[in-house]
């Protein structure tokens, strides 16, 4: 199956920081999602975003799937940002999902 | 609402028992989909099914069941024989195989 690497794995900032998350894939893909799983497990729906670039609030995506990437941005991170960001990408008849990057946001 | 409801939230299982997990869309979704997470990983794909009296395994099925003999529902079936059956399972569904997903709030499974 296609592979998902994301990076950082880890990272920790400083309340009202930004970040850039990092979604590489290794095949051509028919769509991408970014979630966010909070420390309850739920993963809660951020973009799908299977090319260009979208906003909402403070997050925003882009997807440029001729290169094979997508990257999240978190601007001025509050501290309910923090868990675990999972891009997952979808190929044929299913989602393939990375490790995930786990954010601590400190106040 | 409109959403995925998985029940139960924790479920504790004898080893060498079969158990099952319940999961229902009201969605109106056609696709369904079981995946397992284990602690520090991402999700990994155990069944998915695109139409009713339909499903597919997924990399990890060995050890599992499912049906969908109706559309909103798709339970997922842990038997004796998945070796390792503790983890956290997520079901999620989509309008089409090839679209969003929108997934359940999970069940913490633990085998004592």
């Amino acid at each position: 199956g296609i592979q998902v690497e994301q990076s950082p794995p880890d990272l920790i900032l400083q309340e009202g920081a930004n970040s850039t998350l990092r979604c590489n894939f290794s095949d051509s893909v028919n769509n991408l999602q970014w979630f966010h799983q909070n420390p309850w497990g739920q993963l809660i729906n951020l973009f799908y975003i299977p090319s260009g670039t979208k906003q909402n609030g403070r997050l925003s995506a882009t997807t440029v799937a001729t290169e094979r990437y997508s990257l999240l941005y978190i601007s001025s991170s509050q501290t309910t940002d923090s868990g675990v960001y999972f891009c997952a990408v979808n190929t044929g008849n299913q989602f393939y999902f990375g490790t995930g990057t786990s954010l601590t946001v400190i106040p | 609402d409109g959403g995925i409801t998985q029940s139960p939230k924790y479920l504790f299982r004898k080893e060498g028992q079969n158990v099952t997990l319940s999961c229902e869309q009201n969605l109106n979704h056609d696709a369904m989909y079981w995946y397992r997470q284990d602690p520090g990983q991402g999700l990994r794909l155990i069944y998915y099914s695109q139409i009713v009296n339909d499903f597919q395994k997924g990399d990890i099925a060995e050890g599992y069941s499912v049906s969908r003999e109706k559309k909103e529902s798709f339970p997922l079936t842990v038997t004796s024989a998945q070796k390792n059956p503790t983890a956290f399972y997520l079901c999620a569904s989509s309008i089409l195989t090839l679209t969003e997903a929108f997934f359940g709030q999970g069940t913490r499974l633990t085998v004592v």
